[in-house]
């Protein structure tokens, strides 16, 4: 298992564009959280899927958004990119029973310019 | 509001010293709380959680809820120690009984030789 995969690893986007960044979970887990780390800071919580649908959020305006697929697979999307939104974007996948143990991924690293 | 605090960006202390990672948190709540670490070149990876109360690779954490800290600690630093390492706090949110996850801005463990 090679754990939780996100793609790209790297993306370069301009202001303005929109961005999809993709990530597949853990084997078996069923949960998936999106965090944005900006450069020296810690993860902020973006928000989390199950079953298909948003179930939690953390303050982030709607250019935020998401999808979870039947085979728990999700997809962040950012539109109308601003220069503040370059960041690690990470990926963590859990079981919904144990929503509090999380994986994470490496990262996808978003260069706004 | 819910925050975590770290207070110290960087600690460095030598080989078999005591070692004590700082974190503070508001939340008006029952918290949940956790210790990550990311070592060189990995992931981000769940070290331990205070509902666990187990000493993780020599680390404990105790709960203070009159202090709200959740202070690491480990009485002899190894070199293999050195890494970035995060308190975070899972918080129910009001909707699907789901959580939201709170990290702290990181400290960065240097054990010198």
């Amino acid at each position: 298992d090679a754990g939780v995969t996100q793609s790209p690893t790297h993306l370069i986007k301009t202001r303005g564009q929109q961005v999809t960044l993709r990530c597949s979970p853990k084997s078996g887990h069923d949960t998936v959280s999106w965090y944005q780390q900006a450069l020296g800071q810690g993860p902020q919580f973006i928000f989390q899927y199950y079953e298909e649908e948003e179930r939690q959020r953390g303050n982030f305006p709607d250019r935020f958004s998401g999808h979870q697929f039947p085979n728990y697979s999700s997809e962040l999307n950012v539109n109308a990119l601003l220069l503040g939104d370059s960041a690690l974007y990470l990926c963590a996948s859990s079981l919904r029973r144990e929503v509090s143990e999380q994986y994470f991924g490496p990262g996808t690293r978003l260069t706004v310019t | 509001a819910q925050r975590v605090t770290q207070p110290e960006k960087l600690l460095s202390v030598f080989k078999g010293a005591p070692v004590e990672l700082k974190c503070n948190y508001s939340y008006s709540g029952s918290p949940e709380l956790f210790w990550y670490v990311q070592y060189s070149r990995q992931r981000l990876q769940l070290l331990l959680r205070h509902i666990s109360r187990e000493s993780i690779k020599g680390f404990t954490a105790d709960l203070n809820k009159g202090e709200t800290s959740f202070h690491l600690k480990k009485p002899f630093a190894q070199e293999e120690d050195s890494a970035m390492y995060y308190c975070a706090l899972s918080v129910l949110g009001a909707r699907y009984n789901f959580n939201k996850f709170y990290f702290g801005s990181g400290t960065k463990l240097n054990v010198k030789p």
